[in-house]
Protein backbone atom coordinates (compact mmCIF):
# COMPACT_ATOMS: atom_id res chain seq x y z
CA UNK A 1 0.00 0.00 0.00
CA UNK A 2 1.53 3.16 -1.15
CA UNK A 3 2.20 5.39 2.15
CA UNK A 4 0.18 8.19 0.59
CA UNK A 5 -2.64 7.82 -2.11
CA UNK A 6 -4.62 10.65 -4.11
CA UNK A 7 -7.28 10.02 -6.77
CA UNK A 8 -4.99 11.24 -9.69
CA UNK A 9 -8.00 12.68 -11.73
CA UNK A 10 -7.76 14.80 -13.62
CA UNK A 11 -10.55 16.70 -12.53
CA UNK A 12 -12.37 18.71 -15.30
CA UNK A 13 -14.26 21.55 -13.68
CA UNK A 14 -15.82 24.94 -15.37
CA UNK A 15 -14.86 28.34 -13.75
CA UNK A 16 -16.79 28.97 -10.75
CA UNK A 17 -17.20 25.18 -9.64
CA UNK A 18 -15.93 23.96 -6.00
CA UNK A 19 -13.81 20.86 -6.38
CA UNK A 20 -12.58 18.34 -3.57
CA UNK A 21 -9.05 16.59 -3.20
CA UNK A 22 -8.91 13.69 -1.18
CA UNK A 23 -6.11 11.85 0.16
CA UNK A 24 -5.64 9.12 2.36
CA UNK A 25 -1.85 8.32 4.44
CA UNK A 26 -0.85 4.71 5.24
CA UNK A 27 1.29 5.61 8.25
CA UNK A 28 -0.46 6.86 11.80
CA UNK A 29 2.54 8.47 12.74
CA UNK A 30 2.38 11.05 10.09
CA UNK A 31 2.57 14.42 12.34
CA UNK A 32 2.25 17.23 9.99
CA UNK A 33 0.19 17.64 6.86
CA UNK A 34 0.42 19.67 3.62
CA UNK A 35 -1.10 20.36 0.51
CA UNK A 36 1.44 21.64 -2.24
CA UNK A 37 0.76 22.85 -5.87
CA UNK A 38 2.88 21.97 -8.78
CA UNK A 39 2.56 23.75 -12.34
CA UNK A 40 3.28 21.89 -15.06
CA UNK A 41 7.16 21.16 -15.25
CA UNK A 42 8.29 23.84 -11.99
CA UNK A 43 9.01 22.33 -8.40
CA UNK A 44 6.11 22.25 -5.99
CA UNK A 45 5.01 25.94 -4.08
CA UNK A 46 3.87 25.10 -0.74
CA UNK A 47 -0.35 25.97 -0.34
CA UNK A 48 -1.23 25.25 2.47
CA UNK A 49 -0.53 23.37 5.99
CA UNK A 50 -3.32 21.48 7.55
CA UNK A 51 -4.20 21.41 11.02
CA UNK A 52 -6.22 18.88 13.08
CA UNK A 53 -9.12 21.73 13.71
CA UNK A 54 -9.31 22.16 9.51
CA UNK A 55 -8.01 25.54 8.14
CA UNK A 56 -9.21 28.27 5.29
CA UNK A 57 -7.03 30.38 3.13
CA UNK A 58 -9.49 32.13 0.88
CA UNK A 59 -11.14 30.12 -1.33
CA UNK A 60 -9.18 27.13 -0.24
CA UNK A 61 -10.27 24.30 2.90
CA UNK A 62 -8.27 22.45 4.13
CA UNK A 63 -9.53 19.21 6.28
CA UNK A 64 -7.75 16.28 8.74
CA UNK A 65 -9.16 13.18 10.16
CA UNK A 66 -6.43 11.51 11.86
CA UNK A 67 -8.54 8.64 12.59
CA UNK A 68 -9.49 7.81 9.73
CA UNK A 69 -6.38 9.33 8.54
CA UNK A 70 -7.78 11.09 5.97
CA UNK A 71 -7.23 14.82 4.26
CA UNK A 72 -9.25 17.00 2.07
CA UNK A 73 -8.98 19.85 0.23
CA UNK A 74 -11.91 21.86 -0.99
CA UNK A 75 -11.64 25.07 -3.79
CA UNK A 76 -14.59 27.02 -4.30
CA UNK A 77 -15.31 29.58 -7.28
CA UNK A 78 -12.23 27.68 -9.49
CA UNK A 79 -10.32 30.42 -11.11
CA UNK A 80 -8.55 29.39 -14.36
CA UNK A 81 -5.07 29.82 -12.80
CA UNK A 82 -6.13 27.19 -9.92
CA UNK A 83 -5.43 24.56 -12.96
CA UNK A 84 -2.35 22.55 -11.51
CA UNK A 85 -1.79 19.15 -9.77
CA UNK A 86 -2.13 19.48 -6.26
CA UNK A 87 -0.12 16.68 -4.09
CA UNK A 88 -0.78 15.53 -0.14
CA UNK A 89 2.30 15.59 1.14
CA UNK A 90 2.58 14.09 4.95
CA UNK A 91 5.74 14.00 7.28
CA UNK A 92 6.45 11.63 9.42
CA UNK A 93 8.97 13.12 11.80
CA UNK A 94 10.38 9.72 13.89
CA UNK A 95 11.74 9.15 10.07
CA UNK A 96 13.02 12.79 9.83
CA UNK A 97 12.05 15.55 8.62
CA UNK A 98 11.48 14.20 4.83
CA UNK A 99 8.59 15.29 3.50
CA UNK A 100 6.59 12.04 1.92
CA UNK A 101 4.58 13.09 -1.34
CA UNK A 102 1.39 11.73 -2.58
CA UNK A 103 1.34 11.30 -7.20
CA UNK A 104 -1.19 14.45 -7.41
CA UNK A 105 -4.31 15.09 -8.75
CA UNK A 106 -4.13 17.14 -11.84
CA UNK A 107 -7.37 19.96 -11.90
CA UNK A 108 -7.84 21.66 -15.18
CA UNK A 109 -10.84 24.73 -14.77
CA UNK A 110 -12.05 25.29 -18.42
CA UNK A 111 -13.66 28.80 -19.23
CA UNK B 1 9.86 33.84 2.27
CA UNK B 2 12.63 31.67 1.97
CA UNK B 3 14.68 30.93 -1.41
CA UNK B 4 16.03 28.30 -2.86
CA UNK B 5 18.34 28.25 -6.28
CA UNK B 6 19.06 25.40 -8.36
CA UNK B 7 21.70 24.94 -10.98
CA UNK B 8 21.65 24.20 -13.93
CA UNK B 9 18.22 24.35 -14.85
CA UNK B 10 17.96 21.66 -17.10
CA UNK B 11 20.91 20.06 -18.85
CA UNK B 12 21.22 17.41 -21.37
CA UNK B 13 24.36 15.32 -21.13
CA UNK B 14 25.89 12.02 -23.26
CA UNK B 15 25.68 8.71 -21.36
CA UNK B 16 28.89 7.68 -19.45
CA UNK B 17 29.52 11.48 -18.25
CA UNK B 18 28.92 13.06 -14.96
CA UNK B 19 26.45 15.52 -13.89
CA UNK B 20 26.89 17.96 -11.14
CA UNK B 21 23.75 20.01 -9.83
CA UNK B 22 23.80 22.77 -7.22
CA UNK B 23 21.21 23.63 -4.39
CA UNK B 24 21.88 26.73 -2.81
CA UNK B 25 19.78 28.98 -0.05
CA UNK B 26 20.11 32.33 -0.86
CA UNK B 27 18.85 34.28 2.37
CA UNK B 28 18.49 31.61 4.73
CA UNK B 29 21.01 28.83 6.65
CA UNK B 30 19.93 25.18 5.37
CA UNK B 31 21.14 22.56 8.07
CA UNK B 32 19.03 19.63 6.19
CA UNK B 33 18.72 19.65 2.14
CA UNK B 34 16.95 16.78 0.68
CA UNK B 35 17.12 15.47 -3.22
CA UNK B 36 14.09 14.66 -4.56
CA UNK B 37 13.53 12.73 -8.23
CA UNK B 38 10.90 12.85 -10.49
CA UNK B 39 9.85 10.89 -13.22
CA UNK B 40 6.70 12.10 -15.70
CA UNK B 41 3.52 11.58 -13.85
CA UNK B 42 4.95 10.57 -11.03
CA UNK B 43 5.59 11.83 -7.35
CA UNK B 44 8.60 13.25 -6.06
CA UNK B 45 10.98 10.81 -4.62
CA UNK B 46 12.91 11.41 -2.06
CA UNK B 47 16.33 10.21 -2.72
CA UNK B 48 18.20 11.56 0.28
CA UNK B 49 18.63 13.57 3.34
CA UNK B 50 21.93 15.77 3.29
CA UNK B 51 23.40 17.32 6.89
CA UNK B 52 25.88 19.80 6.79
CA UNK B 53 29.27 18.76 7.68
CA UNK B 54 28.27 15.00 7.40
CA UNK B 55 27.44 12.41 5.23
CA UNK B 56 23.88 11.64 3.45
CA UNK B 57 21.51 9.56 4.44
CA UNK B 58 20.25 7.65 1.17
CA UNK B 59 17.03 5.86 0.81
CA UNK B 60 16.48 2.30 -0.10
CA UNK B 61 16.88 1.87 -3.84
CA UNK B 62 19.32 4.69 -4.19
CA UNK B 63 23.16 4.14 -4.99
CA UNK B 64 24.92 6.30 -2.66
CA UNK B 65 28.12 5.51 -5.36
CA UNK B 66 26.48 6.79 -8.53
CA UNK B 67 24.68 10.05 -6.92
CA UNK B 68 27.42 11.63 -4.63
CA UNK B 69 26.02 14.46 -2.41
CA UNK B 70 28.23 16.92 -1.26
CA UNK B 71 26.50 19.36 1.45
CA UNK B 72 30.13 21.18 2.52
CA UNK B 73 28.26 24.40 3.95
CA UNK B 74 25.30 25.77 5.21
CA UNK B 75 23.82 26.85 1.82
CA UNK B 76 25.07 24.81 -0.95
CA UNK B 77 24.32 20.77 -1.18
CA UNK B 78 25.39 19.23 -4.58
CA UNK B 79 24.56 16.06 -6.51
CA UNK B 80 26.59 14.50 -8.65
CA UNK B 81 24.70 11.96 -10.79
CA UNK B 82 28.02 9.83 -12.07
CA UNK B 83 28.14 7.74 -15.26
CA UNK B 84 25.08 8.86 -16.71
CA UNK B 85 22.71 6.62 -18.52
CA UNK B 86 19.30 7.58 -20.35
CA UNK B 87 17.25 5.97 -17.06
CA UNK B 88 18.64 9.24 -15.11
CA UNK B 89 17.04 11.32 -17.38
CA UNK B 90 14.68 12.63 -14.65
CA UNK B 91 13.26 16.53 -12.44
CA UNK B 92 16.01 16.57 -9.56
CA UNK B 93 14.74 18.66 -6.74
CA UNK B 94 15.89 19.95 -4.06
CA UNK B 95 14.42 21.39 -0.67
CA UNK B 96 16.02 23.20 2.07
CA UNK B 97 15.05 23.34 5.89
CA UNK B 98 16.01 26.35 8.20
CA UNK B 99 17.79 25.07 11.80
CA UNK B 100 14.92 24.24 13.48
CA UNK B 101 13.54 26.50 16.04
CA UNK B 102 10.97 25.67 18.74
CA UNK B 103 7.29 25.45 17.18
CA UNK B 104 8.25 25.48 13.77
CA UNK B 105 6.32 23.47 11.02
CA UNK B 106 9.17 21.73 9.13
CA UNK B 107 8.22 23.85 6.07
CA UNK B 108 10.93 22.99 3.22
CA UNK B 109 11.68 25.29 0.49
CA UNK B 110 12.18 23.90 -2.56
CA UNK B 111 14.42 25.01 -5.22
CA UNK B 112 13.04 24.55 -8.84
CA UNK B 113 14.47 21.99 -10.35
CA UNK B 114 16.95 20.89 -12.68
CA UNK B 115 16.00 18.68 -16.08
CA UNK B 116 18.29 16.17 -16.66
CA UNK B 117 18.32 14.25 -20.19
CA UNK B 118 20.87 11.51 -20.68
CA UNK B 119 21.63 10.66 -23.95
Amino acid sequence: RKEVEQDPGPFNVPEGATVAFNCTYSNSASQSFFWYRQDCRKEPKLLMSVYSSGNEDGRFTAQLNRASQYISLLIRDSKLSDSATYLCVVNIRQAGTALIFGKGTTLSVSS
Amino acid sequence: GAVVSQHPSWVICKSGTSVKIECRSLDFQATTMFWYRQFPKQSLMLMATSNEGSKATYEQGVEKDKFLINHASLTLSTLTVTSAHPEDSSFYICSARETPKPGTSYEQYFGPGTRLTVT
